[in-house]
This record gives C-alpha cells, sequence and structure tokens, in this order.
C-alpha cells in the first residue's frame, strides 16, 4: 500500500545535539512538507518542497533544515539553535503545480523530547 | 491574510446526539476547505474536502461539511455521534497561488460521552 512512513516514532535529543528525523513516500508525490504541532496551536509549517533539490521555508523555519535529494524522501534535521524542540512532528505529501484543491497525506508523526 | 478559525478547542456531546464542530475562514480568493481528523500519537486523516463543486461534501465515518459562502463558514457535521468519534478535528484552507499549502486551525477536540 502506498503511504508515508516517519521513522522513528519517538526521539529523545540531547544539549546542543541536532537529530534527524526521516520522512519517505511511495506515492509519487512531487510536494513535500513538515509540521510541528504543539497542544493548542494546531499544526505550523516549518519547510516544504515542491520539487527535487528545491525546498522553502515556511513560518516557522527558524532552527530547522532540510534536504530534498530524491523525491522519495524529505529529512528534517532539528538543529541545536531550536531552543524548544520538544513537540510532535508531522511529514506530508501532497500533488505540487495545480494540485491545489487536492488534500495532503500524513505519516504517523514523530514525537521529540529534550533530555 | 487568509486563516481559518475553530471555534471552540473541546466539545462534548452524548452517543447519538449531533456533531457540530465550527470553522470559519477569512479570505479574499476562493478557498479549498478540508477537514482532518487525528487520533491519539497518530497522523491526520482526510474526512472530506470542499473544491466548489458541490456545496454540501459527504465524507468518511457519516459526516458531512456544508459551504456557506456568504458566512465564510465550512462547519463539520454528524448526525449521530459514537465513541469512536472521540478525536481532534482540524479544519484546513489553500488557495491557488500558495503552492498547494494548507493553513490549519487550531483543533477541535471532540468528547463522546455515554
Amino acid at each position: 500500500d502506498g503511504g508515508i512512513t516517519q521513522s522513528p516514532k519517538y526521539l529523545f535529543r540531547k544539549e546542543g545535539q541536532n537529530v534527524t528525523l526521516s520522512c519517505e513516500q511511495n506515492l509519487n508525490h512531487d510536494a513535500m512538507y513538515w509540521y510541528r504541532q504543539d497542544p493548542g496551536q494546531g499544526l505550523r509549517l516549518i519547510y516544504y518542497s515542491q520539487i527535487v533539490n528545491d525546498f522553502q521555508k515556511g513560518d516557522i523555519a527558524e532552527g530547522y533544515s532540510v534536504s530534498r535529494e530524491k523525491k522519495e524522501s524529505f529529512p528534517l534535521t532539528v538543529t541545536s539553535a531550536q531552543k524548544n524542540p520538544t513537540a510532535f512532528y508531522l511529514c506530508a505529501s501532497g500533488k505540487a503545480g495545480t494540485g491545489y484543491n487536492q488534500p495532503q497525506h500524513f505519516g504517523d508523526g514523530t514525537r521529540l523530547s529534550i533530555l | 491574510a487568509q486563516s481559518v478559525t475553530q471555534l471552540g478547542s473541546h466539545v462534548s456531546v452524548s452517543e447519538g446526539a449531533l456533531v457540530l464542530l465550527r470553522c470559519n475562514y477569512s479570505s479574499s480568493v476562493p478557498p479549498y476547505l478540508f477537514w482532518y481528523v487525528q487520533y491519539p500519537n497518530q497522523g491526520l486523516q482526510l474526512l472530506l474536502k470542499y473544491t466548489s463543486a458541490a456545496t454540501l461534501v459527504k465524507g468518511i465515518n457519516g459526516f458531512e461539511a456544508e459551504f456557506k459562502k456568504s458566512e465564510t463558514s465550512f462547519h463539520l457535521t454528524k448526525p449521530s455521534a459514537h465513541m469512536s468519534d472521540a478525536a481532534e478535528y482540524f479544519c484546513a484552507v489553500s488557495f491557488t497561488g500558495t503552492a498547494s499549502k494548507l493553513t490549519f486551525g487550531t483543533g477541535t477536540r471532540l468528547q463522546v460521552t455515554l
């Protein structure tokens, strides 16, 4: 079955450490997205990519970095510059270009906590 | 700026009662609207979407929503709540020219009681 796989499900970060969250999709979607979810705040967009080797900052990109070397993969690195990284991170994919009316498909998330 | 507002962060209904979750949007251009459901520690699952075809949209699990342009609303309803409907519900909006980005409301947690 096609879908989005996020790993790991739970992740712990030490002070000053960078950690990378994995997101892989086999839906043949061009666009991929990273969201951060905090209680009571809904989902906030961190980064998005509409095509391989290209990505744009979302609303809360500071302290995060991404890469898009393959269509299927869009890893997110939470750097030590992100002072409040504890959150639930969701990856999504969807059709790009004319797909404004197309829904995004979500992975099951990674919960990141500080040690 | 375009935005979406969900009124009520928590809604509690009895099993068998009507479910009504409110969503209002602000936009100067025609919106595309979505409702998603999230169960604990899971991702979001699409319930339904409005894409300017029919104003009354039917989704999965017996949910439906009606687009009302005059009220800038897209409220989610279900005639009879079931215990399994307990979850968090998110309204989201996208617009032509925004690179397919979604703007989410802050969510409404639905509790279903016996």
